[in-house]
């Protein structure tokens, strides 16, 4: 277990639906990332927030949008879905001064 | 524009030999190097890693070994149990950027 928890696992949504994806970091991270992994891809960096800010965009579509609040657990918006979001998308943390990041068990998104 | 490849997909290895899985690298401002490992429907888990001042990280059966010259590093498991059959990336990142640059991955397969 690596502490960091991800909200749902499974999700099945139609096209043009918007969903939200929740994390909970580590107990005192900072830092929040979110990676997406499609069929047959490596991880894709999606958005990295710490202590709330915005620090890094990586290959995130417009649709795309994401947060994180003052308790630090951070939300992914994704909006007018398509089948080719279905993916599973991961949550990581990490401690302010670490280089070391921790995955979630990631939500797996079904567009249908 | 991969930054981080994983140029095998698979490997194959007999139960108590090496695994040397490799990844080699672009970008020469790299200075922090990790290995992962992920097993199906997980998120990935950290292993091991390795900074740029050192060549060699030992721990238990995992050793990486960091080739600055030639952009390279790689993970030796030995000896390779049944359990380490999964998939592993190896990531990478820049000073003070903690957003970490993943492979493909080389999925492993142990056998008996």
């Amino acid at each position: 277990d690596s502490g960091v928890t991800q909200t749902p696992k499974h999700l099945i949504t139609a096209t043009g639906q918007r969903v939200t994806l929740r994390c909970s970091p580590r107990s005192g991270d900072l830092s929040v990332y979110w990676y997406q992994q499609s069929l047959d891809q490596g991880l894709q960096f999606l958005i990295h927030y710490y202590n709330g800010e915005e620090r890094a965009k990586g290959n995130i579509l417009e649709r795309f949008s994401a947060q994180q609040f003052p308790d630090l657990h951070s939300e992914l918006n994704l909006s007018s879905l398509e089948l080719g979001d279905s993916a599973l998308y991961f949550c990581a943390s990490s401690a302010y001064s670490g280089n070391t990041i921790y995955f979630g068990e990631g939500s797996w998104l079904t567009v249908v | 524009d991969q930054q981080v490849k994983q140029n095998s997909p698979s490997l194959s290895v007999q139960e108590g030999r090496i695994s040397i899985l490799n990844c080699d690298y672009t970008n020469s401002m790299f200075d922090y190097f990790l290995w992962y490992k992920k097993y199906p429907a997980e998120g990935p888990t950290f292993l091991i890693s390795i900074s740029s001042i050192k060549d060699k990280n030992e721990d238990g059966r995992f050793t990486v070994f960091l080739n600055k010259s030639a952009k390279h590093l790689s993970l030796h498991i030995v000896p390779s149990q049944p359990g380490d059959s999964a998939v592993y990336f190896c990531a990478a990142s820049v000073p003070g950027d903690y957003k970490l640059s993943f492979g493909a991955g080389t999925t492993v397969t142990v056998r008996a």
